[in-house]
């Protein structure tokens, strides 16, 4: 049973389109990120929410904008993309406590070409 | 400008050999520190960490240690296996309200011969 699950797993697009990606985690965590890993495979966080609410939010374009309907989802919708979107892009969980409390689970990624 | 470096992009050894992998860091205030293993189209798996108050642990074939004052870490697997064969990632964190924002370097890709 997958513990951090993201759909689509690939996604090729053209230039100028609007699409989302969707993930999931069923490890009941309360706090939930998404990183992109660009084409240097550079892992950089973009976006952090904690029971529903935005705490990290990096220096990301306004055409990304995450949400977050419950604690177990977490997607990611990007307006207007562009050629530099072209990356993969992992979301992850983490507990807010526990040991090894800084412990994230990441799921498989989605890879987003855009053409 | 980048808080944590892996130097070395890959790295070789034999089966049975000691690997060492290493980083380095320039913010003193990260306050744990964690290795990723990552396989080809997957996601990066969580390995060992360690924090700042430790300068060393052990779980099986994998000893991290943490040296402060030289703001290094390095990851010793041995013996190394086959398996191993994946890209390691370096991450540090500084923690932020519930959650906590993660810091990678750009890993090192590790080859395990036969």
């Amino acid at each position: 049973d997958t513990a951090v699950s993201q759909t689509p797993k690939y996604l090729v697009t053209q230039m100028g389109n609007d699409k989302s990606i969707k993930c999931e985690q069923n490890l009941g965590h309360d706090t939930m990120y998404w990183y992109k890993q660009d084409s240097k495979k550079f892992l950089k966080i973009m976006f952090s929410y904690n029971n529903k609410e935005l705490i990290i939010n990096e220096t990301v374009p306004n055409r990304f904008s995450p949400k977050s309907p419950d604690k177990a989802h977490l997607n990611l919708h990007i307006n207007s993309l562009e050629l530099g979107d072209s990356a993969v892009y992992f979301c992850a969980s983490s507990p807010s406590g526990g040991q090894p409390r800084n412990t994230q689970y990441f799921g498989p990624g989605t890879r987003l070409t855009v053409l | 400008d980048q808080q944590v470096k892996q130097n070395s992009p890959s790295l070789s050894v034999q089966e049975g050999r000691i690997s060492i992998l290493n980083c380095d860091y320039t913010n003193s205030m990260f306050d744990y520190f964690l290795w990723y293993k990552k396989y080809p189209a997957e996601g990066p798996t969580f390995l060992i960490s360690i924090s700042s108050i430790k300068d060393k642990n052990e779980d099986g074939r994998f000893t991290v240690f943490l040296n402060k004052s030289a703001k290094h870490l390095s990851l010793h697997i041995v013996p190394s296996q086959p398996g191993d064969s994946a890209v390691y990632f370096c991450a540090a964190t500084l923690l932020l309200g519930g959650g906590n924002k993660l810091t990678f370097g750009t890993g090192t890709q590790l080859k395990v011969e036969l």
